[in-house]
């Protein structure tokens, strides 16, 4: 199955800045997926981000917010902008594995927003 | 539409002891059906998964997991439990093909006790 690295691990974050989350996966894949998981709950699809084209976002998340890029088959970013206290959560990217290997997560981003 | 429902929020046990942790889904489609485990401070692991096939699966670390249709049920078993199995189960479905997307359920704490 796929590699990912995910950084930054963590970051404190002053209200009304931005932080960019970089996945970087050791092979190509067509679809690279990032969630949130807010304290103490499940994860929420964010978005889906294809390379080439535009990200696909869940029922209640939006480009401006949570901007992504997918340069390549094996690159993407998330930026969670204007941040306020709520944005506090662990952010994970994702990709699948093909049907044979399910899903794999990188090790997430812990945000704490000050 | 696909759910999931994790019916524990927290299962406290004793070392040695056996646990289930329940897991019941719905979905208008073929399923496929995951365990994901998540311990403290860190990322998501795939524990089992059941795509196709025999419905009862196996992890290397003695978890297992049975498919059961009529039940829309997928109840992760361990038959003696250590300290370091404490985490953070999650059940997750996937309909495949197009409906490729995760939905994860809430979640389930399991404490393992001395």
């Amino acid at each position: 199955s796929a590699v990912i690295s995910q950084k930054p691990s963590r970051d404190i974050c002053q209200r009304g800045t931005s932080l960019t989350i970089q996945c970087q996966v050791d092979s190509q894949v067509t679809m690279m997926f990032w969630y949130r998981q807010q304290p103490g709950q499940s994860l929420t699809l964010i978005a889906t981000a294809n390379q080439g084209s535009e990200a696909t976002y869940e029922s209640g998340f939006v480009i401006d917010k949570f901007p992504i890029s997918r340069p390549n088959l094996t690159f993407s970013t998330l930026t969670v902008s204007n941040m306020s206290p709520e944005d506090s959560s662990i952010y994970l990217c994702s990709v699948e594995g093909g049907t044979a290997y399910g899903y794999t997560f990188g090790s997430g981003t812990r945000l704490t927003v000050v | 539409a696909q759910s999931v429902t994790q019916l524990d929020s927290q299962v406290p046990v004793f070392e040695e002891a056996p646990v289930e942790l329940r897991c019941n889904y719905s979905s208008s489609v073929s399923v496929y059906l995951f365990w994901y485990v998540q311990y403290p401070n860190q990322g998501l692991q795939l524990l089992l998964k059941y795509l196709s096939g025999s419905t009862l699966v196996e992890s290397i670390n003695g978890f297992e997991a049975e498919f059961n249709k009529s039940q829309t049920s997928f109840h992760l078993r361990k038959p003696s439990v250590h300290i370091s199995d404490t985490a953070e189960y999650f059940c997750a479905v996937s309909g495949g093909g197009s409906n490729y997307k995760l939905t994860f359920g809430k979640g389930t704490l399991l404490t393992v006790n001395p």
